[in-house]
């Protein structure tokens, strides 16, 4: 059984352009968790999403930040216009309904 | 809103010593506890955890962590310690699934 893959690993992009992150979660789980490390801190909650639903997007900013994980493919994390404040370890966990995260191996995002 | 609190932002020990990794938590109910190690440009690997029942819960590479709730803590330890165990190490809590809060960390130096 695969763990939880996360795509591509490493990701740079210039200040403005979009920058797309994926996760697919182990199978037979249909709970996705997205956080993010930035350097020196702990992993922040953004968003918690089953298959075509967000259920708590709470830690989410405001803009340029969307998710969505739908009925077939992988879970997406989409930055829009990104700025140097970007830059950080952006994790996705999945999860049955017992409350276990498996984390995948992150991607890693610089803003240059 | 839950918290959790690693004191020890920094630690170093020396090979074949013992190790004690503090974690407080502030929740509204007895929640899920983590415990988590990263190693440098990685992801999460799960040490242990605890949802009920016996209170010092045993993990992987021969950790164990104790809930205590009078003193809301879940400290990890370990009788003796290897060079390989050198990373960062990162206590979380969470409710039913998913969706934890971690702590900022505490990173391990071992001293040979």
């Amino acid at each position: 059984n695969a763990g939880v893959m996360q795509n591509p690993r490493h990701l740079v992009r210039r200040r403005g352009q979009e920058a797309r992150l994926r996760c697919s979660p182990m199978k037979g789980h249909s709970h996705v968790y997205w956080y993010r490390q930035l350097p020196e801190e702990g992993l922040k909650f953004m968003v918690y999403l089953q298959k075509e639903n967000i259920i708590d997007e709470s830690g989410m900013p405001k803009e340029r930040f969307s998710a969505e994980f739908p009925k077939e493919g992988p879970s997406i994390l989409r930055i829009q216009q990104v700025v140097r404040g970007d830059s950080a370890a952006y994790f996705c966990a999945s999860s049955p309904m017992t409350g276990e995260e498996y984390f995948g191996p992150g991607t890693r995002l610089l803003v240059l | 809103a839950q918290s959790v609190t690693q004191p020890d932002i920094h630690i170093t020990v020396s090979e074949g010593a013992s190790l004690e990794l503090r974690c407080n938590y502030s929740y509204g109910a007895t929640p899920y506890l983590f415990w988590y190690v990263q190693s440098p440009g990685q992801g999460l690997q799960l040490l242990l955890k605890y949802f009920s029942g016996d209170t010092l819960v045993q993990g992987i590479k021969g950790f164990e962590a104790e809930f205590k709730r009078s003193q809301s803590s879940f400290n990890l330890r370990k009788p003796s310690v290897h060079w390989s165990d050198a990373a960062e190490y990162f206590c979380a809590v969470g409710l039913n699934a998913g969706k934890s809060t971690f702590g900022d960390g505490t990173t391990l130096t071992v001293k040979p």
